[in-house]
């Protein structure tokens, strides 16, 4: 079974509009964590929001928020305010267990190309 | 602070040639990663190291990657003999100790074995 689902392999959204891209996963420890990378055409990976297992409250980082269903082992990133810059690769990512030097391993989903349109 | 630094950039070599990547993690960081993108996919853990002892590499081709990391700071990935399928993004990542343990990223060498 797959760790880390992302359904959607391309979206188009309308410049200042919110966009939600999906990420399931599947894991049985209940200690993870959960994060998400955005991948421009220029390849590098930049971080964008971490989630973790115990964390009460959803997270929010500026323009970006992670909407965390825990009972549906769904974190969907949500990008409030479009903007053109925003057009990207976008991966979901997860970490089993809890970091303690040896298991800080990312597994990564197949990602969702997310294209603004002015 | 500067970021991950990898060298080259990008490189052409031909199936059966060697080839090697440099990376040069975040100032402190004790932990440094190599991944391997293969176009339309995620990126895949190759190795990974903690200050300069491997503590993952279940996914390294071992029969022809090696990689080193020598004095605990910078790292090499080394492909010999290349084969086709070795063309993708190698990514260098490394993270310091703390809750979330976030890894970053540097830019990647984009590989092609013709």
């Amino acid at each position: 079974a797959q760790k880390i689902t992302q359904t959607q392999p391309g979206m188009f959204v309308q410049e200042k509009e919110a966009v939600t891209l999906d990420c399931t996963y599947d894991t049985s420890d209940p200690s993870y964590g959960l994060f998400w990378y955005k991948q421009p055409s220029s390849g590098e990976m930049i971080f964008l929001i971490y989630q973790g297992s115990y964390d009460q409250q959803n997270a929010t980082e500026g323009r970006y928020s992670l909407n965390f269903q825990k009972a549906r082992k769904s974190a969907n990133l949500v990008i409030s305010a479009s903007q053109l810059g925003d057009s990207a690769m976008y991966f979901c990512a997860m970490r089993e267990g809890r970091s303690n030097f040896g298991n800080e391993k990312l597994t990564f989903g197949t990602g969702t190309r997310l294209t603004i349109i002015p | 602070e500067a970021g991950v630094a990898q060298s080259p950039r990008y490189k052409i070599i031909e199936k059966r040639q060697s080839v090697a990547f440099w990376c040069n993690p975040i100032s402190g960081h004790a932990t440094l990663y190599w991944y391997q993108q293969i176009l339309g996919q995620g990126p895949k853990l190759l190795i990974q190291f903690q200050n300069n002892g491997v503590v993952d590499d279940s996914q390294l081709p071992k029969d022809r990657f090696s990689a080193e990391r020598l004095k605990g700071v910078d790292s090499t990935l080394k492909i010999q003999p290349a084969k086709l399928e070795d063309s993708a993004v190698y990514l260098c990542a490394s993270s310091s100790r703390g809750a979330r343990e976030t890894q970053y990223f540097g830019p990647g060498t984009r590989l092609l074995v013709l």
